[in-house]
């Protein structure tokens, strides 16, 4: 099972909005709307921030949205603000196993 | 408080065996699979596998990185589920992390322990 594909990269200055796309194929993303996003600082252990492609777990600022169209998903985060620097990762359910994105690290400027 | 955490990581030399634990509290244990991952340094996480509850037959599915040679397990009695790591090699060093399953995405997360394996 490959990885999606996530860019390596982003950034947004405070207050700006900011999307991480995550591409799949059609036995993971394009298959289930299963897909779940990841929050990880430095030395940390992740955290979840989005489920079943566009659900917020308690806690979780409205903020944070997520979508999927077609075999790719995607995370926005708006009014950004200095603590969602972070590491952020996209999964996905593919049948029988689980599939993560390589990670996309935010840069607040 | 929902807690979940890992014990039993250190130094390995390549070819031998460890078995990590993950210890959790908080949450019906057996009301849950339970999934293992692993992250290398500077790296993304990667999904190592889960253990389903025994409501669905308490089986196992592994990524294909270590099929074979990891075995995940479950003791609901005791709230802890274990990772048996065999014929270790030196691409499996990481840091391993356990996370509760709720469907089909980890709502809860342990800290990790670091598995090195070298000679």
């Amino acid at each position: 099972q490959s990885a999606l594909t996530q860019p390596r990269s982003v950034s947004g200055s405070p207050g700006q909005s900011v999307t991480i796309s995550c591409t799949g194929t059609s036995s993971d993303v394009g298959s289930y709307n299963y897909v779940s996003w990841y929050q990880q600082h430095p030395g940390k252990a992740p955290k979840l921030m989005i489920y079943d492609v566009s659900k917020r777990p308690s806690g979780v600022p409205d903020r944070l949205s997520g979508s999927k169209s077609g075999n790719t998903a995607s995370l926005t985060i708006s009014g950004l603000q200095a603590e969602d620097e972070a590491d952020y990762y996209c999964c996905s359910f593919a049948g029988s196993s689980v599939v993560f994105g390589g990670g996309t690290k935010l840069t607040v400027l | 408080e929902v807690q979940l955490v890992e014990s039993g990581g250190g130094l390995v030399q390549p070819g031998r065996s460890l078995r990590l634990s993950c210890t959790t509290s908080g949450y019906t244990f057996g009301g849950y699979a339970l999934s293992w991952f692993r992250q290398a340094a500077g790296k993304g996480l990667e999904w190592v596998g889960f253990v389903r509850s025994k409501t669905y037959g308490g089986t196992t599915e592994y990524a294909a990185s270590v099929k074979g040679r990891f075995t995940i397990s479950r003791d609901d009695s005791r709230s802890i589920a274990y990772l048996q790591m065999n014929s270790l090699r030196t691409e499996d060093t990481a840091v391993y992390y356990c996370g509760r399953s709720n469907g089909y995405f980890f709502d809860y997360w342990g800290q990790g322990t670091l598995v090195a394996v070298s000679s």
